[in-house]
């Protein structure tokens, strides 16, 4: 039940496109959604986040949907860049309590 | 945003020593502190949480014995792996959760390599 799974495993997009990575999850009682940007050699960084109460939220070219009924969130990422090709990660926690993270998207945008 | 200072990026060392590993918030108080493992690859695998003033709480199959966690202050958490072997190879990462907002940041990691 602390489980996030997440996918697709790996995605190619051509530049200018949308990239959607989806995660779901099991556990109701998970009230804060983030999503993490990563290269590599470094440590995760904070790209949006999302609470239960709010069905979307957008940060500049990154949105996250977020469905409750269906236990379900995305990512989607619009007008790819070169620069967004990074593994990114899904997660879920009760506010104060650790992270469960989903196992990971490798995005790679192509010019 | 915060920053969370990891140190060091990179360390190699020879089989039985031990490692000290440092993760400070710079700019923010840190009650919890979490700390990470990560293979190529992979997803992130929790190893411990630790709260400042008080023992650091271990993952399942996590040798708490093997790596020790010191979290002294509001804005330090040390990750210490004793007697390293090869096995122990891996990206080590942390991070802090900001007690005002909640938001959790992390350190750029630590690439430990046991010969």
């Amino acid at each position: 039940q602390q489980q996030v799974k997440q996918s697709p495993q790996s995605l190619i997009v051509q530049k200018g496109g949308i990239s959607i990575i989806n995660c779901a999850y099991e556990n109701t009682a998970f009230d804060y959604f983030p999503w993490y940007q990563q290269f590599p050699g470094k440590g995760p960084a904070l790209l949006i986040a999302i609470r239960p109460d709010v069905s979307e939220k957008k940060e500049g070219r990154f949105t996250i949907s977020f469905n409750k009924s269906a236990k379900q969130f995305s990512l989607h990422i619009m007008d790819s860049q070169p620069g967004d090709s990074a593994t990114y990660f899904c997660a879920a926690s009760m506010y104060t309590d650790k992270l469960i993270f989903g196992t990971g998207t490798r995005l790679q945008v192509f010019p | 945003g915060a920053v969370v200072s990891q140190h060091p990026s990179r360390v190699i060392c020879k089989s039985g020593t031990s490692v000290k590993i440092e993760c400070r918030s710079l700019d923010f108080q840190a009650t919890t502190m979490f700390w990470y493992r990560q293979f190529p690859k992979k997803s992130l695998m929790l190893m411990a949480t630790s709260n400042e003033g008080s023992k650091a709480t271990y993952e399942q199959g996590v040798e708490k014995d093997k790596f020790l966690i010191n979290h002294a202050s509001l804005t330090l958490s040390t990750l210490t792996v004793t007697s390293a072997h090869p096995e122990d190879s891996s990206f080590y990462i942390c991070s802090a959760r900001d007690g005002g907002g909640g938001k959790l940041f992390f350190g750029s990691g630590t690439q430990l390599s046991v010969l």
